[in-house]
């Protein structure tokens, strides 16, 4: 079974700190990767995708996501974290087998953003 | 806005209780995911529809059910609600790939049902 795995559940940084979010996902086929954002009192948003070609993908407000396939980890990233990145933060990974798909978000990271 | 609507925004019941919520997908898409999000369990994935069919279930109680009806819009159904059923729920909806039924995966969720069972 797919598992998605996010192994840091509330993270705490200030403003200008580099920000990386670890996102590791179990298995074995072709898979779809996302990361999602959730501002406080808000609904999910996509923030970045990766489906193929370049393993770094850039998504909105500067962050970014490396796939390392060897690794099955898709860790989200920005180099200068401002107050108004305080949110949640999910991985997600979407597989497609047997005529069906399925998508499995992981915990959630909880960042805040001290000014 | 992300083109999913839910209603209502608010639900505020009693136990033992029975209720509905609905989403209506963004137009043209045909898959609809059922996601509950609480504190204790973060965010649950429920069931998912495609076309009218379920594709995939997740963490579903047996006294949840949902359908999506053939204007694609979808039900989630909740019956002998207990405290514990507090929670947001979010639909979300995803677009389709070339072949009919695979999805890429993105989702565009709505804005949420709040249920508070009392």
């Amino acid at each position: 079974a797919q598992s998605v795995s996010q192994h840091n559940h509330h993270v705490i940084l200030s403003e200008a700190a580099s920000l990386e979010l670890g996102c590791n996902y179990s298995y074995g086929g072709t898979v779809n990767l996302f990361w999602y954002v959730q501002y406080p009192g808000q609904h999910l948003q996509l923030l970045l995708k990766y489906f193929s070609g370049d393993p770094l993908v850039k998504g909105i407000k500067g962050f970014e996501a490396e796939f390392i396939k060897s690794k099955f980890s898709f860790n989200l990233r920005k180099p200068s974290v401002q107050w108004s990145d305080t949110a949640e933060y999910f991985c997600a990974v979407n597989t497609y087998s047997g005529g069906y798909q399925k998508v499995t978000f992981g915990i959630g990271t909880k960042l805040q953003v001290i000014p | 806005d992300s083109g999913v609507t839910q209603t209502p925004k608010h639900l505020i019941t009693a136990t033992g209780q029975r209720v509905t919520l609905r989403c209506s997908p963004r137009s043209g898409d045909l898959s609809v995911y059922w996601y509950q999000q609480s504190l204790d369990q973060g965010l649950q994935f429920l069931i998912q529809y495609y076309n009218g069919e379920e594709r995939a279930k997740g963490n579903i109680l047996e006294r949840f059910s949902a359908q999506q009806f053939p204007d694609l819009h979808s039900e989630l159904n909740l019956s002998s609600l207990e405290l514990g059923d507090s929670a947001l729920y979010f639909c979300a909806s995803s677009g389709q790939g070339v072949l009919a039924g695979v999805g890429l995966g993105e989702q565009f969720f709505g804005p949420g049902t709040r249920l508070t069972v009392l």
